[in-house]
């Protein structure tokens, strides 16, 4: 049982370039997220969907676009990578409990963006 | 607004020492969930509590034990007899109930358990 796999783990980028982080799920949730997590600010939240063909914009939108074409898949992308970008990204997913939610996280993506 | 504070950024202490960490939070929800996680030096991100508005009886899962108090909109985390395995940041986070299970994280405390 694979939870939650994110890739790449790893990515370089120069400021300008666009790429894509891929995130699967083989638990059938709903609902799943991706979060940024910078030194002393913890875990912000990107954007969110809470099942196949929706989206929607959590704290820190700006900058990157997210599709849900599949259930088991959440893409986030960067058109134009920015230094600000650079931080570890955490894919999650939960089922449809309200509220009571307990996320499963990815192992994370580390960008850095030059 | 939903906030999260967790003002120790950095605790170390000697293997077999209690610590605690500290979990501040504020919400207008009446309902609403409290969580902590743990990430070790691995990177991933682990899940060891779930609490609920309306249950502020105390918890204790081997050693580790939780204290939720509404008064003081706290939510501290306990290691008794910590060990160097729980040297991790540990993430608490807050949960409203019609929030879709989005999490607003604290900023996380570093906790260091030497030898």
């Amino acid at each position: 049982n694979a939870g939650v796999t994110q890739t790449p783990k790893f990515r370089v980028l120069k400021t300008g370039q666009s790429m894509t982080l891929l995130c699967a799920q083989d638990m059938n949730h709903e609902y799943m997220y991706w979060y940024r997590q910078d030194p002393g600010m913890g875990l912000r939240l990107i954007h969110y969907s809470v099942g196949e063909g929706t989206t929607a914009k959590g704290e820190v939108p700006d900058g990157y676009n997210v599709s849900r074409l599949k259930k088991q898949n959440f893409l986030l992308g960067l058109e134009s990578a920015a230094p600000s970008q650079t931080s570890v990204y955490f894919c999650a997913s939960s089922y449809s409990v309200s509220g009571a939610n307990v996320l499963t996280f990815g192992a994370g993506s580390r960008l850095t963006v030059l | 607004a939903q906030k999260v504070t967790q003002a120790q950024t950095e605790i170390s202490v000697v293997e077999k020492e209690d610590v605690t960490l500290d979990c501040v939070y504020e919400t207008r929800d009446t309902t609403y969930y409290l969580f902590w996680y743990k990430q070790p030096p691995s990177g991933e991100l682990v899940f060891l509590i779930r609490r609920n508005s309306f249950d502020e009886q105390n918890e204790i899962s081997g050693r580790y034990s939780w204290n939720f108090q509404k008064s003081t909109s706290s939510f501290n985390f306990t290691i008794t007899a910590s060990q160097v395995v729980d040297s991790a940041v540990y993430f608490c986070a807050l949960s409203a109930a019609s929030n879709t299970g989005k999490l607003i994280f604290g900023q996380g405390t570093t906790l260091q358990v030497k030898p």
